[in-house]
């Protein structure tokens, strides 16, 4: 099974702030990896496809990047909208994995 | 517009049977895969199974292979997720998604005696 290796698990910033969340993959996922946000009491909203790809609709300052197994997800300018846990998942191969989450705090 | 309704969770002691159902709408459902996802509270994100178009493929993890269906209608625009031999540990909200684009409200299963 792939492992995704997602940190930190919680985090504390400011409004402005660049925030950085990351995941590491045991083994080689391409670019198979989707990042999630949370809020609390929601479902799942998508924000990044295919690592580095801006879902519809996500505001331009999230953005994804990939260095060979690991995954990141910046926020370049943090808002109070961002806060929220935030999710990896790889769909390279069967079983599906979930990075153990990343929550957010303002 | 897109819409995942699921139903049929509650309340269900350990080692009985629920059966959810996710209901689509604003699409051509038959085109999709469509997945169940459980978040138990307080955790993260896990996946629960996977199902083809034309429901010929299935997919599970170790946690639930053996335990948990997962079927579909395409003329009913509905997927279904049987779980038999429930435990604790499945205690959850499970979510109904397609393509990982959309995602249903999710309904809480609750496995207590």
């Amino acid at each position: 099974d792939i492992q995704m290796t997602q940190s930190p698990s919680s985090m504390s910033a400011s409004l402005g702030d660049r925030v950085t969340i990351s995941c590491q993959a045991s083994q080689d996922i391409g670019n198979n990896l989707i990042w999630f946000q949370q809020k609390p009491g929601k479902s799942p909203r998508p924000m990044i496809y295919y690592a580095t790809n801006l879902a519809n609709g996500v505001p331009s300052r999230f953005s994804g990047s990939r260095s060979g197994s690991d995954y990141s997800l910046t926020i370049s300018s943090l808002e109070s909208e961002d806060m929220a846990d935030y999710h990896c998942l790889q769909y390279k191969q069967y079983p599906l994995t979930f990075g153990s989450g990343t929550k957010l705090e303002i | 517009e897109v819409q995942l309704v699921e139903t049929g969770g509650g309340l269900v002691q350990p080692g009985r049977s629920l059966k959810l159902s996710c209901v689509a709408s604003g699409f051509t459902f038959s085109s999709y895969w469509m997945y169940w996802i459980r978040q138990a509270p307080g955790k993260g994100l896990e996946w629960v199974s996977s199902i083809n178009t034309d429901g010929g493929s299935t997919y599970y993890p170790d946690s639930v292979k053996g335990r948990f269906t997962i079927s579909r209608d395409n003329a009913e625009n509905t997927v279904y997720l049987q779980m038999n031999s429930l435990r604790s540990e499945d205690t959850a909200t499970y979510y109904c998604v397609t393509n990982f684009d959309y995602w249903g409200q999710g309904v809480m299963v609750t496995v207590s005696s």
